[in-house]
């Protein structure tokens, strides 16, 4: 199985702050990334996929970027609303893991 | 609309088997792969594997070779996720996930997903 490895596992940052959020693949993946959101008790929500592309209604404060091994998620400008955990996922040949997960909370 | 709905929470013993059903309707279900998701209290998201609606083929995460079974009932819509020799280390949230219509590529990420279903281990 391919291997992702998040960093940093958690992250204090304030309301504004420009927050970066990095993801290595064991071997290369292409583009073949997505990025979710995560609140406590609930199901992932999608917020990039194919690296760089921004689902449907997710704000343009999200951009992702990155191919082969190495991606990266950014928020611009981080709001109240954003304080939750954040996953990437290779979805490459028929496999899905997951990176160990990136926990974004109030400085 | 899309709705992908899981069957309830489970209390088993270790060495005991589980079979946690997905349900799906809004949609042709051959049309798209099913995935299961799993999520251990306090910890990340583990990718159990995947199945082809259409024709039943299948891949598990390598952790869980010979201990998981997917399966598919075109005739209910229904998925189906079995796991045996079930240890307190399986005790989690399970999912079931399903990919967007603006997916087109062989392998998706999943933007549908069932509602979880807990599944606890313990003797």
């Amino acid at each position: 199985d391919i291997q992702m490895t998040q960093s940093p596992s958690t992250l204090s940052a304030s309301v504004g702050d420009r927050v970066t959020i990095t993801c290595r693949a064991s071997q290369s993946i292409s583009s073949w990334l997505a990025w979710y959101q995560q609140k406590p008790g609930k199901a992932p929500n999608l917020l990039i996929y194919k690296a760089s592309s921004l689902a449907s209604g997710v704000p343009s404060r999200f951009s992702g970027s990155g191919s082969g091994t190495e991606f990266t998620l950014t928020i611009s400008s981080l709001q109240p609303d954003d304080f939750a955990t954040y996953y990437c996922q290779q979805y490459n040949n028929f496999s899905g893991t997951f990176g160990q997960g990136t926990k974004v909370e109030i400085k | 609309q899309v709705q992908l709905v899981q069957s309830g929470a489970e209390v088993k013993k270790p060495g005991a088997s589980v079979k946690v059903s997905c349900k799906a309707s809004g949609y042709t279900f051959s049309n798209y792969d099913i995935s299961w998701v799993r999520q251990a209290p306090g910890q990340g998201l583990e990718w159990l594997g995947w199945i082809s609606t259409y024709n039943g083929n299948t891949n598990y995460a390598q952790k869980l070779q010979g201990r998981v079974s997917m399966t598919t009932d075109s005739s209910t819509s229904t998925a189906y996720m079995e796991l045996w020799s079930l240890t307190p280390d399986d005790t989690a949230v399970y999912y079931c996930a399903r990919a967007p219509p603006f997916c087109t590529s062989v392998s998706c990420f999943f933007y549908y997903w069932g509602q979880g279903t807990l599944v606890t281990v313990s003797s």
